[in-house]
């Protein structure tokens, strides 16, 4: 029962690094998403895909890259890492078939930029 | 202002006690309506899809009115599992989640 994988589960960059998380599920979703959550500030829509091949923005997408590839895979760049994105980042995917459809999420990445 | 606005908390409430949240939203075009829990450091997880007719699932008893704006959760006979935050969250077409920022409820013994 994987569901929603996220790797790295924690990392530690340097000001100016770049990474690349990677969010992989295994339930044939069309939908995924990434957000980022910070302290009092709730989840917050960074990139979002409908399908393989598509991304599009979120709320917050500024310093972030995204590429689905693959129907199971959405990955997050960050091409030159800030401290302000230091953060806890969550993947999510659904269905989107029906309206009430749930969205499962990953188990997180801790990223600390320093 | 923020799309989705919830009571800021935290509630603490004894165990068996009725609890209840709030929250608004402000896109009137929102489609789906939700509570996701989230536990400490953990990912959210869905508690409940939230209904124009109002729709329960044992202790707990979601309302929606969409003229309001107005989304709330009631808790009843509050356990100390219960405990974790709160999580409302509306839906657009893309089926993107805009979350509120969370209500912390603690139970306690």
């Amino acid at each position: 029962n994987a569901g929603v994988t996220q790797t790295p589960k924690f990392r530690v960059l340097k000001t100016g690094q770049s990474m690349t998380l990677l969010c992989a599920q295994d339930m044939n979703h069309e939908y995924m998403y990434w957000y980022r959550q910070d302290p009092g500030m709730g989840l917050r829509l960074i990139h979002y895909s409908v399908g393989e091949g598509t991304t599009a923005k979120g709320e917050v997408p500024d310093g972030y890259n995204v590429s689905r590839l693959k129907k199971q895979n959405f990955l997050l760049g960050l091409e030159s890492a800030a401290p302000s994105q230091t953060s806890v980042y969550f993947c999510a995917s659904s269905s989107g078939t029906q309206l009430n459809t749930e969205a499962f999420f990953g188990q997180g990445t801790r990223l600390t930029v320093v | 202002r923020k799309e989705v606005e919830q009571d800021p908390g935290p509630f603490n409430v004894p165990e068996g006690a009725t609890v209840a949240f709030n929250c608004t939203y402000s896109n009137s075009a929102s489609q789906s309506f939700f509570w996701y829990r989230q536990d400490c450091r953990k990912e959210p997880k869905l508690l409940m899809s939230v209904y124009s007719s109002g729709n329960e699932d044992g202790r707990f008893t979601a309302q929606l009115n969409r003229a309001s704006q107005y989304i709330s959760l009631l808790i009843r006979d509050s356990k100390l599992s219960d405990s974790a935050t709160y999580l409302c969250v509306v839906s657009g077409s893309a089926r993107q989640l805009t979350f509120g920022s969370g209500t912390q409820l603690t139970v306690l013994p």
